[in-house]
């Protein structure tokens, strides 16, 4: 009964260093999301992902990679991190009929990531 | 352009007290689904409640209830009798495809003992 979840949980970077977050999620969902959270501007979504080897661009894209190459797991990069990259990242993912917009998501507990 | 605004950023209440969290939605879609989602200080966004737009029915959970009125395109949250576990932010999402999921800036609730 894990549902989704997400590595580190916390993290410093430098200007210019690169990381990866891991989202993992155990309900055999298709759907996969990463959004950042910033204050006053509620959940923004980076890249989606409708099933394994497939990904998509969101809302806010730029200085983000992503990738699925297994199902249950959705993995999302910083090649060059940058102070504007400071936030706290979600990972969720859902599963229903296709894009109805029915979707209910499952988040991760999420990560806080901070780039000095 | 904004997809879903709610207007209190934060809210202070002494526990027992009712309060309402408002949302307000912008689409051309007929088809829509309206959401809301807790985040406790734990920091996890928890499902509430999905509705879907031909149905403008209001719904009771407990404590919970939500009114729902396409005139207005507003989608209403009330907490009767609230409880310090009730502090935490609430977002309200709107979707219409799976890649299509905007979501408030959310609302800080403050229940106080």
């Amino acid at each position: 009964n894990a549902g989704v979840t997400q590595t580190p949980k916390f993290r410093v970077l430098k200007t210019g260093q690169s990381m990866t977050l891991l989202c993992a999620q155990d309900m055999n969902h298709e759907y996969m999301y990463w959004y950042r959270q910033d204050p006053g501007m509620g959940l923004r979504l980076i890249h989606y992902s409708v099933g394994e080897g497939t990904t998509a661009k969101g809302e806010v894209p730029d200085g983000y990679n992503v990738s699925r190459l297994k199902k249950q797991n959705f993995l999302l990069g910083l090649e060059s991190a940058a102070p504007s990259q400071t936030s706290v990242y979600f990972c969720a993912s859902g599963s229903g009929r296709v894009n109805s917009g029915a979707n209910v998501l499952t988040f991760g507990a999420g990560s806080r990531l901070t780039v000095l | 352009a904004q997809k879903v605004t709610q207007a209190q950023t934060e809210i202070s209440v002494v526990e027992k007290e009712d309060v309402t969290l408002d949302c307000v939605y912008e689409t051309r879609d007929t088809t829509y689904y309206l959401f809301w989602y807790k985040q406790p200080p734990s920091g996890e966004l928890v499902f509430l409640i999905r509705r879907n737009s031909f149905d403008e029915q209001n719904e009771i959970s407990g404590r919970y209830s939500w009114n729902f009125q396409k005139s207005t395109s507003s989608f209403n949250f009330t907490i009767t009798a609230s409880q310090v576990v009730d502090s935490a932010v609430y977002f309200c999402a709107l979707s219409y495809a799976w890649d299509k999921f905007y979501f408030g800036s959310g609302t800080k609730l403050n229940v106080k003992p």
